[in-house]
């Protein structure tokens, strides 16, 4: 699996939109990139995933970029409940079900 | 909620012991990966099955096996426990739909080991 970096913390104001970047230089033609998340203590939360084009969902959208070799999940109304790790993975081929957790980007939603 | 359940929420063994950790799948998925997530990192995969056969592992020793049921749910059997084993537990169901594959998790088993 290709290998992923995050930034490790970001702040955001609640109410205002959440940007969560990922680089992922080295991914191929058929790994997918999904994001999870995983609130202190719970077991992670499947978010999105993607190949190439830019998807959205009632959580989330995500921004793949046209060599897709980076990323951007975008929570467009941060609430205090979205405060977590958020984990982006490059995952598809022969992972069979190895989603490889880096360190994540830990989230913190400011009132 | 996921759907996906987990038993026991928290357990305490000794050191040398052996345990037993079981997850019930959600409705329809056909697969499930287990992961080991010790304090303050990212969960490590430890192993797959899918239709009752282990399909992929990562870097456990065989003292971790595990089992799947005709009904998808499974179990995670440890030996020897050491110290080190102390961690929460998460497996996952999955199905494979269309080229992707989306795994839920359940809330997790938190393991001490004394």
């Amino acid at each position: 699996d290709a290998k992923t970096t995050q930034p490790p913390s970001m702040d955001c104001a609640e109410g205002r939109a959440a940007n969560l970047p990922c680089n992922h230089s080295t991914i191929s033609g058929n790994e997918y990139v999904y994001w999870y998340r995983q609130i202190h203590s719970q077991g992670p939360q499947y978010i999105i995933h993607g190949l190439k084009n830019n998807e959205t969902n009632e959580m989330a959208s995500l921004i793949i970029t046209e060599d897709r070799k980076s990323s951007t999940l975008i929570l467009p109304h941060a609430t205090l409940r979205d405060t977590a790790v958020y984990y982006c993975i490059a995952f598809g081929g022969t992972s069979y079900g190895k989603l490889t957790f880096g360190q994540g980007t830990i989230l913190t939603v400011h009132p | 909620e996921t759907g996906v359940t987990q038993s026991p929420t928290h357990l305490i063994k000794t050191r040398g012991q052996q345990v037993t950790l079981r997850c019930s799948s959600q409705s329809g998925h056909n697969t499930v990966s287990w992961y080991q997530q010790a304090l303050g990192q990212g969960p490590q995969f430890i192993f797959q099955y899918y239709r009752e056969e282990e399909n992929g592992r990562g870097n456990f020793p065989p003292r971790f096996s595990g089992l799947q049921f005709p009904n998808y749910s499974s179990e995670l059997n440890v030996n020897a426990l050491e110290l080190d084993d102390s961690a929460l537990y998460l497996c996952a169901s999955s199905v494979w739909s269309g080229g992707s594959y989306e795994q839920y998790f359940g809330p997790g088993t938190r393991l001490t080991v004394t």
